[in-house]
């Protein structure tokens, strides 16, 4: 059975531009989060989706929005990109809610 | 709440025990362990649901212990391969997600 994906894996942006990533969830998976990973900050959630409704959101600006899609793969926007967003963002799913989170490899946003 | 991972960092030599601590100021609902090694992403070692139990994968094992809202980590006769930052990730009910701590960089020498 294939992983969790995510598109690109790398992303090098300039400040005030917008961005989107994509994750793409094992078969069958029907719930989708997401967080962002910093040196020293560990893995700070940002949303979580089951059967395209947002469950959770994260303590972060509006400026970083989701969604999930009806064949649960699922996007995440950020606008008008600032250099602390420069991060690893992690996508993971699961079975259902509750359940163990299985993660993507990550895609590396660079903003300059 | 994000929980409070204790050490942060820790040096081992092979064969060597090791405990990872995870702590929440909330009551727990469930407790994830995972490991990350450099480069790669969380690998999921285990889940903890309240009620005190202790599980076991190989040579790695935790507990969880409802009252003092922690969970420990143990890995005992420790391998190269166990190299990695750890994280401890809470839930406070069944409707919260999964908050992660800042992590545990273990480093097994030989």
């Amino acid at each position: 059975k294939a992983g969790v994906t995510q598109t690109p894996r790398y992303l090098i942006k300039t400040r005030g531009q917008q961005v989107t990533l994509s994750c793409s969830p094992i078969s069958g998976h029907r719930s989708v989060s997401w967080y962002q990973q910093t040196p020293g900050q560990g893995l700070q959630f940002l949303f979580e989706y089951f059967s395209e409704t947002q469950r959770n959101k994260g303590n972060f600006p509006g400026r970083f929005s989701g969604r999930q899609f009806s064949n649960s793969r699922s996007e995440m926007n950020v606008s008008t990109l600032e250099l602390g967003d420069s991060a690893l963002y992690l996508c993971a799913s699961s079975f259902g809610l509750k359940e163990t989170q299985y993660f993507g490899p990550g895609t590396r946003l660079l903003v300059l | 709440q994000q929980p409070v991972q204790s050490p942060q960092a820790v040096i081992l030599r092979e064969g060597e025990d090791a405990v990872i601590n995870c702590s929440s100021s909330k009551a727990l609902y469930s407790v994830h362990w995972y490991r990350q090694k450099h480069g790669e992403a969380p690998v999921f070692l285990m889940i903890l649901l309240k009620g005190g139990e202790q599980k076991g994968h190989e040579k790695i094992s935790a507990s969880f212990n409802e009252k003092k809202q922690q969970s420990s980590l143990y890995l005992t006769a420790s391998q190269l391969s166990y190299s990695g930052t750890y994280f401890c990730g809470t839930e406070t009910s069944g409707n919260t997600p999964l908050v992660f701590g800042k992590g545990t960089r273990l480093s097994v020498i030989a």
